[in-house]
C-alpha cells in the first residue's frame, strides 16, 4: 500500500523559505507523477505543481519564480521549496500521487494524499 | 473557474444528493470529484467526468461533459456526509472548485 507522509516546519517567518518534503513508502517514486497541493484555511484546493516521472516539472503560474519541486529517489523523497513567503502562503501542504488503474496512469487526478501538513506563515 | 452548487446540502441518511459543477470554460470530460471529510485528505471519488476511481462504491455516480457536471450519491451512507470537490485537468493550472458540504439533516 502507497504511503505518503509530509513533513517539515510548522511555523515559517515572512520573507523566509519554506521547505516540506514527502517521503513515500510502497512504492516507486521514480515511476510515477507527484504534486503538491494546497488549502487555505476557509479556501478551495490549489494546485501548487507537479513533478512528471520523466523528471520535468511544472509549477502554478503565481508561484513558478519561488517554488522548486525536486526528488530524491535514494531517500524515496520528493520535495517543495517555496522562497519570499508571505501570509498568503499559509495553509495545509498536501503531497500526492497520480491515480493508476490497471497500465494507465492519470497525471493530472490524485490517488494517493499524504496526511497533510500545516504550516503558517508568521513572525 | 469551477463553481459548485448549492454550497451546503443537508439531506437525512438513505436520500440521494445531486451535486453540481460547472466550468467556466469547456473542460470536455477531464473532471473529476473528490471527497474531504475533516481533517483528512481528499480521497478520488470519479475521473473523467464518469469514471468510478478504484474502489469507490456503486452509489457513487458521475456524469456531464463540457460545463456541467453532477456528481450523483445514490443512498447516503453516514460516511457521505463531508465536502466534495470537483477539479478540473484541462487547463493548467488545474484547479478545484470551492466544495458542496453534504451535512446531516
Amino acid at each position: 500500500q502507497v504511503q505518503l507522509q509530509a513533513s517539515g516546519p510548522g511555523l515559517v517567518k515572512p520573507s523566509e523559505t519554506l521547505s516540506l518534503t514527502c517521503t513515500v513508502s510502497g512504492g516507486s517514486l521514480g515511476l510515477h507523477s507527484w504534486s503538491w497541493i494546497r488549502q487555505s484555511p476557509g479556501k478551495a484546493l490549489e494546485w501548487i505543481g507537479s513533478l512528471y516521472n520523466g523528471g520535468s516539472t511544472n509549477f502554478h503560474p503565481s508561484l513558478t519564480s519561488r517554488g522548486t519541486i525536486s526528488v530524491d529517489t535514494s531517500k524515496t523523497q520528493m520535495s517543495l521549496t517555496l522562497t519570499s513567503v508571505t501570509a498568503a502562503d499559509t495553509a495545509i501542504y498536501y503531497c500526492a500521487r497520480e491515480y493508476c488503474s490497471g497500465n494507465s496512469c492519470w497525471n493530472s487526478y490524485l490517488e494517493y494524499w499524504g496526511q497533510g501538513i500545516l504550516v503558517t506563515v508568521s513572525s | 473557474v469551477l463553481t459548485q452548487s448549492p454550497a451546503t446540502l443537508s439531506l437525512s441518511p438513505g436520500e440521494s444528493a445531486t451535486l453540481s459543477c460547472r466550468a467556466s470554460q469547456r473542460v470536455t470530460n477531464y473532471l473529476a470529484w473528490y471527497k474531504q471529510t475533516p481533517g483528512q485528505a481528499p480521497r478520488l471519488l470519479i475521473y473523467d467526468a464518469s469514471k468510478r476511481a478504484t474502489g469507490i462504491p456503486a452509489r457513487f455516480s458521475g456524469s456531464g461533459s463540457g460545463t456541467d457536471f453532477t456528481l450523483t450519491i445514490s443512498g447516503l451512507e453516514p460516511e457521505d456526509f463531508a465536502v466534495y470537490f470537483c477539479q478540473q485537468r484541462y487547463y493548467w493550472p488545474f484547479t478545484f472548485g470551492p466544495g458542496t458540504k453534504v451535512d446531516i439533516k
